[in-house]
C-alpha cells in the first residue's frame, strides 16, 4: 500500500498569502488528486491529474509534482479557502493522505 | 443533475451487520463506477471498495473479509454490507462516483453517520 504523507498537518495563513501544501508518496505514483472538505460537508474534487482544476475551482489554486512529491498551491489565499485538503492516489490500491487543515487568520 | 444519496441506520450494535444504500440519479450505474469511502469522526478518509460499471468489485484488503458491495441497476442503487462491526467502524459513510478510466471521485454523496454501539 502506498502511504501519502501530507505536510503541514495544520496551518494558518492571512488573506493574500501564498500557501503550499505538500503530499509525499511512499512509492512513485502517476498522478495525484486533491479534494477540499469544509467542516460538516462532504469532500469536493479540487484538482485532478496532478494539475487540472476541477470545475468551479478558482485559478488561484494550482497543482504540480511528479514521482513521489506533489503539491497544492494557493497563490493568494482567501477566507473561503479555509478547509481541510486531502491528496489521493490510485496508482495502486487507493489511498488518501491524512489531510491538511488550512485556517485563515 | 448528478446526485448520490446514502441511507441506512444511524446506530448499529457491535458484532452486527451494517447495510447501507446509495441511491443515484443523473447517471447510470452501468456507465460509472461507485465507491464507498468512510471517515471516522475527526479523522481522515478511507476508501472501502467499489463496484465497477460492469458489475465487478474491488475491495480494500483491510476490509475485504467483512465487506460486500452490490447493486440493483433497476433501482439505481448501490448496496454496502459489512459484518462483524466494531466501535472503530463508527464513521460517516460516503458513496462516490468515478468515471471510466478516471482514478478520482468527481461526485460525493452527503454522507450518512453510522455509530456502532458496544
Amino acid at each position: 500500500e502506498i502511504v501519502l504523507t501530507q505536510s503541514p498537518i495544520t496551518m494558518a495563513a492571512s488573506p493574500g498569502e501564498k500557501v503550499t501544501i505538500t503530499c509525499r508518496a511512499s512509492s512513485s505514483v502517476s498522478y495525484m488528486y486533491w479534494y477540499q472538505q469544509k467542516s460538516g460537508a462532504s469532500s469536493k474534487l479540487w484538482i485532478y491529474d496532478t494539475s487540472k482544476l476541477a470545475s468551479g475551482v478558482p485559478d488561484r489554486f494550482s497543482g504540480s509534482g511528479s514521482g513521489t512529491s506533489y503539491s497544492l498551491t494557493i497563490s493568494s489565499v482567501e477566507t473561503e479557502d479555509a478547509a481541510t485538503y486531502y491528496c489521493q492516489q490510485w496508482s495502486s490500491t487507493l489511498t488518501f493522505g491524512s489531510g491538511t487543515k488550512l485556517e485563515i487568520k | 443533475q448528478v446526485q448520490l444519496k446514502e441511507s441506512g441506520p444511524g446506530l448499529v450494535q457491535a458484532s452486527e451487520t451494517l447495510s447501507l444504500t446509495c441511491t443515484v440519479s443523473g447517471f447510470s450505474l452501468t456507465s460509472y463506477h461507485v465507491s464507498w469511502v468512510r471517515q471516522p469522526p475527526g479523522k481522515g478518509l478511507e476508501w472501502m471498495g467499489r463496484i465497477r460499471s460492469g458489475g465487478s468489485t474491488d475491495y480494500n484488503s483491510a476490509l475485504k473479509s467483512r465487506l460486500s458491495i452490490s447493486r440493483d441497476t433497476s433501482k439505481s442503487q448501490v448496496l454496502l454490507k459489512m459484518n462483524s462491526l466494531q466501535t472503530e467502524d463508527t464513521a460517516i459513510y460516503y458513496c462516490t462516483r468515478s468515471g471510466l478510466g478516471a482514478n478520482y471521485f468527481d461526485y460525493w454523496g452527503q454522507g450518512v453517520m453510522v455509530t456502532v454501539s458496544s
